[in-house]
């Protein structure tokens, strides 16, 4: 009954590589992000989507290409790996978008290691 | 744009101390303000939040202000246990969807 859930937990690879993860909400969430947290704890959003629509794009490389299948799903793929990749990717849900008091719902992580 | 400003960690206490996080944020308009906590290994959660000025948030033992005379959200705790040892993240929610994440501040409590 995990509320925001997300696999892999932990995923290495080699630079080059091309990997997904995926993110899965259950709480009837209209909104859904990804956010990069640094070495150093930094959090830095990415994307978002509500409802299936993409209203925030960040400047991030284009090999970065999120998904979103349903209002519960957002995925993340990632093509051609780079060392400076490392870094733990959080999912998180809110309610609402443009919702001044949203409170917004983490994942645990994904812990990405590139080699 | 939009900022947020957190006072720099690790911030090291004694169990029963007193806590106080320094949030300070730059930004237009009447934005939400809020405390995240990070506990080892896992995702944010929300501890507590503030949606006007003059509010107070409060949670766990944990309160803060929304301050707009001096743009603050000052996180602050009468006593500390080991068990609060995590990162704390303040944040604000302003125009644009977007919330903005201080660096975060890492709090120890040694027993």
């Amino acid at each position: 009954d995990t509320a925001v859930s997300q696999t892999p937990k932990y995923l290495v690879t080699q630079m080059g590589n091309d990997k997904s993860i995926k993110c899965e909400q259950n709480l009837g969430h209209d909104t859904m992000y990804w956010y990069k947290q640094d070495s150093k704890k930094f959090l830095k959003i990415m994307f978002s989507y509500n409802n299936k629509e993409l209203i925030i794009n960040e400047t991030v490389p284009n090999r970065f290409s999120p998904k979103s299948p349903d209002k519960a799903h957002l995925n993340l793929h990632i093509n051609s790996l780079e060392l400076g990749d490392s870094a733990v990717y959080f999912c998180a849900s809110s309610q609402d978008a443009g919702g001044f008091t949203d409170t917004q719902y983490f994942g645990p992580g994904t812990r990405l290691t590139v080699l | 744009g939009d900022s947020v400003t957190q006072m720099e960690g690790p911030v090291t206490l004694s169990e029963e101390a007193f806590l106080t996080i320094n949030c300070t944020y730059t930004a237009t308009g009447y934005p939400s303000l809020f405390w995240y906590v990070q506990y080892p290994g896992e995702g944010l959660q929300l501890l507590l939040k503030a949606t006007k000025a003059d509010d107070k948030g409060s949670n766990k033992g944990f309160e803060a202000t929304y301050r707009k005379e001096t743009t603050s959200f000052h996180l602050e705790k009468g006593s500390v246990q080991v068990s609060d040892s995590a990162v704390y993240f303040c944040a604000l929610t302003g125009g644009g969807f977007k919330t903005i994440f201080g660096a975060g501040t890492r709090l120890f409590v040694k027993a």
